[in-house]
């Protein structure tokens, strides 16, 4: 079991361009979160799915900011016209997703640069 | 929006002794607590949770506590070791599934020997 792989590691950008990072969850996993780790805001929810369908995208900038799971296998997320307020590290996350089996197991994330 | 505040944001002890970060939230439907951990250079993975139904839980040197009417809970750390050293984040579950989970800002601990 490799864990869930997050590619690329570090993606760099210039402002304005857009960036599609990507999670490969654990097989058998049913929920797939992502999450935005900065300095100063901590750990924020952006989106989640279940069996691929989107569940809650509450956390998610309205405008730039999308996420897909077009299959179980695979979830992007991509931010357009990206700006400089927009580096951090996006961690994805999946978990079994039934019942009680809340366990979060992270991806070692992206850490997006806009220049 | 519902938030999980974690009161020390940096905390040193001596090797051996304890350490304890403390935790609170606002969402009354909370109902699971973990607790995850992120070394230097690393990505989170979770250590020890607490389910609502209970108010103490031991996994060797960790121990949870969850105070339900003051809508707090800790993590203990007895015997601390250097490779304790991390930081850890507290972390409720918010809304009835239960399933989405919103974080604390994070405890650096630094155990010296």
């Amino acid at each position: 079991n490799a864990g869930v792989i997050q590619t690329p590691r570090h993606k760099v950008t210039g402002k304005g361009q857009e960036a599609t990072l990507w999670c490969e969850p654990i097989s058998g996993h049913s929920a797939v979160f992502w999450y935005r780790q900065t300095i100063v805001q901590g750990l924020e929810f952006l989106t989640y799915f279940r069996n691929q369908a989107p569940i809650d995208d509450s956390g998610m900038p309205k405008e730039r900011f999308s996420a897909q799971m077009p299959n179980q296998s695979h979830s992007t997320l991509k931010i357009q016209s990206t700006q400089p307020q927009d580096s951090a590290v996006y961690l994805c996350a999946s978990s079994l997703g039934r019942g009680s089996q809340n366990t979060l197991y992270f991806g070692a994330g992206t850490r997006l640069s806009v220049l | 929006g519902e938030k999980v505040e974690q009161h020390e944001s940096t905390l040193s002890v001596r090797e051996g002794d304890s350490a304890v970060i403390n935790c609170t939230y606002t969402d009354t439907a909370s109902s699971y607590f973990p607790w995850y951990k992120q070394e230097a250079g690393k990505s989170l993975h979770f250590v020890i949770d607490i389910r609502s139904n209970v108010d103490r839980k031991q996994s060797q040197r960790l121990i949870v506590l969850l105070d339900k009417k003051a809508k707090r809970f800790s993590l203990h750390i007895t015997a601390t070791q250097p490779e304790d050293s991390a930081i850890y984040f507290c972390a409720a579950s918010i809304g009835s599934s239960g399933n989405k989970l919103i974080f604390g800002i994070g405890t650096l601990l630094s155990v010296k020997p």
